[in-house]
């Protein structure tokens, strides 16, 4: 069964503009989160998607959004970059929702975002 | 605030010994554990997870240790090899809804 896949792997992107960001779960998974990694903070959680909906979001800016496709894949957006959203970002799918035991988080390698 | 966090940032082992590595959670309300991986390059990987009803959980060259009195996990790895060398994170979930991760702890192992 073929993983959780990132697209891109790597960006480069200046102060103001936007990006979007792509991940394809695992096949028969329903749940995305993504997550913010940085040295300093370590990973911080984003937001969680299943079924399309949005089910829980962490504490970080309207800037940053994201949805999902009926076919479960994600994407991710930032508005108005900012050097402090330089960042690894991390997609994770789950078979369910994280109300459920037993049911780890498997991500993807990545997208490293540089903003300059 | 609530948190959860690993004892030491960095953990330097020779090949065949064992490796031990702690993580310490501080809400008494979480439930469901688990232990990742991270290689240079890559994603965290899942390694080994256990629920708060369970003392102990054993895998294929890993245990995890729960110790719910003080609030403290441990990923016992056996043998040691250079391909164990990367980041370990430890996360918890509480409320059903709120996985956090550690900072984690860069393991070396030195041949």
């Amino acid at each position: 069964k073929a993983g959780v896949t990132q697209t891109p792997r790597y960006l480069i992107k200046t102060r103001g503009q936007q990006v979007t960001l792509s991940c394809s779960p695992i096949s028969g998974h329903r749940s995305v989160s993504w997550y913010q990694q940085t040295p300093g903070q370590g990973l911080q959680f984003l937001f969680e998607y299943f079924s399309e909906t949005q089910r829980n979001k962490g504490n970080f800016p309207g800037r940053f959004s994201g949805r999902q496709f009926s076919n479960s894949r994600s994407e991710m957006n930032v508005s108005t970059l900012e050097l402090g959203d330089s960042a690894l970002y991390l997609c994770a799918s789950s078979p369910t929702d994280r109300s459920s035991y037993n049911s780890p988080l498997h991500f993807g390698n990545g997208t490293r975002l540089t903003v300059t | 605030g609530e948190s959860v966090g690993l004892h030491l940032p960095t953990l330097s082992v020779q090949e065949g010994d064992n490796s031990i590595i702690n993580c310490a959670y501080s809400n008494s309300a979480s439930d469901y554990f688990i232990w990742y991986k991270q290689e240079s390059g890559k994603g965290p990987q899942f390694i080994i997870d256990i629920r708060s009803n369970m003392d102990k959980r054993q895998g294929q060259r890993v245990t995890v240790l729960l110790n719910k009195t003080v609030k403290h996990l441990s990923l016992q790895i056996a043998a040691t090899q250079p391909g164990d060398s990367a980041v370990y994170f430890c996360a918890d979930l509480y409320n059903n809804n709120d996985m956090r991760f550690g900072a984690g702890t860069r393991l070396t192992v030195k041949p």
